[in-house]
């Protein structure tokens, strides 16, 4: 993933906190975006940071450090519908770039 | 429902076959990307299409070609198939410049492509 990267899978228990970090080269970064993929489905839009800092959008949050080439995605009070891959992509240079992705899994 | 199609949802090929693949969108954007995403991993970058021009290309070879066209749709070539190719084909769009959602991409729902 051209230096994306994120961890492959994550285990967290409904009704909890989890928070996924991903780690990327800095050259040519203009802004990180968060999507969430359900398997068979084509990804949807999280969320895009430019500036350094967490944005909240209800449940979810970003936080991005431009310096460090450092962001997380918290999913906060888990819900069994938040199984699913959670992808870390750049824009680098006008191009959006994306890691591996992530597979969370949700325990009852 | 982003407003992103692509067609066709299914497709089966044998190795050494061509394929074209297609993308619309029901409002203007200005950007158009294709990714190819392999079972289990996150989409890989094959090229952008600004205004109609090809303006970025990640790591494919020539026989990923594309194209963009002035009512909003866009295609995906695939020359001399190979086994590798047998993927989900994901063509994402973003919107004009002076709007305040510049910044979200928005998926089709992909192209399923099974390579034989």
């Amino acid at each position: 993933g051209q230096n994306i990267d994120q961890p492959t899978e994550m285990t967290a228990t409904e009704g909890a906190i989890v928070q996924i970090n991903c780690t990327y080269q800095t050259s040519g970064f203009n802004g990180l975006f968060w999507y969430q993929q359900h398997a068979g489905e084509a990804p949807t839009f999280l969320s895009y940071n430019v500036l350094d800092g967490l944005e909240e959008k209800g449940r979810f949050s970003s936080f991005l450090s431009r310096s460090k080439g450092y962001s997380y995605l918290l999913l906060k009070e888990l819900q069994m519908k938040d199984s699913a891959s959670y992808l870390c992509a750049v824009n680098r240079d006008d191009k959006i770039i994306f890691g591996k992705g992530t597979r969370l899994h949700i325990l009852p | 429902e982003t407003g992103v199609t692509q067609s066709p949802t299914h497709l089966i090929k044998t190795r050494g076959q061509q394929v074209t693949l297609r993308c619309s969108s029901q409002s203007g954007h200005n950007t158009v990307s294709w990714y190819q995403q392999a079972l289990g991993q996150g989409p890989q970058f094959i090229f952008q299409y600004y205004r109609e021009e090809e303006n970025g290309r990640g790591n494919f070879p020539p026989r990923f070609s594309g194209l963009q066209f002035p009512n909003y749709s866009s295609e995906l070539n695939v020359n001399a198939l190979e086994l590798d190719d047998s993927a989900l084909y994901l063509c994402a769009i973003r919107r004009e410049v002076n709007t305040s959602s510049y910044n979200e991409q928005f998926f089709g729902p992909g192209t399923r492509l099974t390579v034989l």
